[in-house]
């Protein structure tokens, strides 16, 4: 099966960047994607397709996705971007795949 | 607006069965595939099983493959998950998401807001 690997969480200042990152064996070779989950509500699209936005999501969110790692960079974090982030692919052979998620701490 | 609304959680004993429905609305149902993604207290998203828009394609994580149907109804423009053999690690909130067009990957683009399933004797 297909493992994505995410660090269980990580701390930044308002204002600063935070780059979350998601570790797969040739995860460049797969389109990538993230989602913010707010406590007590859904998931929420962020990226896709490793670097594509939804509408109504801040150009803040970018994404990157190379060799064995994909990175969710959010730029001027502010409070409300305090949230958990999965990191999610589509395998041949385990299909669907979502990473262990990461939760963002805004200081 | 695309809307998602799961019900039919509730508390279960191991070994039961319980059957959950997501109602849609916003878009049109059929062009859509439809997944069952799952999220266990204070744990991370696990993906359940998939079903296309016409229900001629259909997959399950390993882990429920076998004790879990996914069906739908496309004149009801609703989606079931059919649970039997329930066990203890079953217990999740349990979404329903519409899968994104027009993209290189599946991707989840909607999600409804979830039902519990509780499994306790």
């Amino acid at each position: 099966s297909y493992v994505l690997t995410q660090p269980p969480s990580m701390s930044v200042a308002p204002g600063r960047t935070a780059s979350i990152t998601c570790g797969g064996n040739n995860i460049g070779s797969k389109s990538v994607q993230w989602y913010q989950q707010k406590p007590g509500q859904a998931p929420v699209l962020v990226v896709y397709d490793d670097r594509d936005r939804p509408s109504g999501i801040p150009e803040r969110f970018s994404g990157s996705n190379s060799g064995n790692t994909a990175t969710l960079t959010i730029s001027r974090v502010e409070a409300g971007d305090e949230a958990d982030y999965y990191c999610q692919v589509w395998d041949s052979s385990s299909d669907r795949v979502f990473g262990g998620g990461t939760k963002l701490t805004v200081l | 607006q695309v809307q998602l609304v799961e019900s039919g959680g509730g508390l279960v004993k191991p070994g039961g069965s319980l059957r959950l429905s997501c109602a849609a609305s916003g878009f049109t149902f059929s062009d859509y595939y439809i997944n069952w993604i799952r999220q266990a207290p204070g744990k991370g998203l696990e993906w359940l099983s998939y079903i296309s828009g016409d229900g001629t394609a259909i997959y399950y994580a390993d882990s429920v493959k076998g004790r879990f149907t996914i069906s739908r109804d496309n004149t009801k423009n609703s989606l079931y998950l059919r649970m039997n053999s329930l066990r203890a690690e079953d217990t999740a909130v349990y979404y329903c998401a519409r899968e994104g067009r027009y993209s290189s990957s599946p991707h989840f683009d909607n999600w409804g807001q979830g039902t519990l399933v509780t499994v306790s004797s």
